[in-house]
């Protein structure tokens, strides 16, 4: 069965420091790969989404930056954290053309202070 | 841009009231809608999925609507339970493969 690990489950990070979250999918292959944020009070914002491997497309300009080195690794990145970039960060995958569900990993809590 | 939104933002219910969410999105032209459960502090579950083909999905006491050429959906909890209490989302994808695109939610409470 098809498994999402993402972590850490909890990160406060000064301001200004650098950031990496990552995600791994497991039982799958060639999965779609997501990051979205949920901010206190927002809906969940999309941030990034890959096809495949090296293949990153960015929804909102900001200060983050996502890799996908390998078919089932995601990884988000910060080199310089603004207060702003506090959020509830999810990571997501599906497989097109099979319904297409979407799974989401149990989310990191990002506090910059 | 396609756009969803979700009413009422809180609901609060008696165990065992029958309850409807609603969502609704600006352009009709979806591939497929899905509600998720999120648990405070916690990633979201997939509910059930539409299709732009279908008009509803079931899942125990769980009903799901579509209805593409108002843009509207609904979520019909029947008999609610305290385990229910959680904030559910509603989101479109406006094609095959594409990201989805989330409403707010709504965060039901369910009384004992």
């Amino acid at each position: 069965s098809q498994t999402i690990h993402q972590w850490p489950a909890t990160l406060v990070q000064p301001v200004g420091s650098p950031l990496s979250l990552e995600c791994t999918v497991e039982g799958t292959s060639n999965p779609n790969l997501y990051w979205y944020r949920q901010a206190a009070g927002r809906g969940l914002q999309l941030l990034f989404y890959s096809v495949g491997i090296g293949q990153i497309s960015s929804e909102v300009p900001q200060n983050l930056s996502a890799s996908r080195p390998q078919d089932r690794q995601f990884i988000l990145s910060s080199k310089k954290l603004l207060l702003s970039d506090s959020g509830f960060y999810l990571c997501a995958w599906s497989v097109m053309g099979i319904n297409e569900k979407l799974f989401f990993g149990s989310g990191t809590q990002l506090s910059v202070l | 841009k396609q756009e969803v939104t979700q009413i009422p933002a809180a609901l609060s219910v008696p165990e065992g009231e029958n309850l409807v969410l609603n969502c609704s999105f600006t352009d009709s032209a979806i591939y497929n809608l899905q509600w998720f459960r999120q648990d405070p502090g916690k990633g979201l579950t997939s509910l059930l999925l539409i299709q732009s083909s279908q008009r509803e999905q079931t899942s125990g006491r769980l009903n799901a609507s579509l209805d593409k050429s108002s843009g509207r959906s609904t979520l019909y909890i029947a008999a609610s339970q305290p385990g229910d209490s959680a904030t559910y989302l509603c989101a479109v994808a406006n094609q095959a493969g594409t990201a989805l695109i989330f409403g707010k939610g709504t965060t039901l409470s369910v009384s004992s």
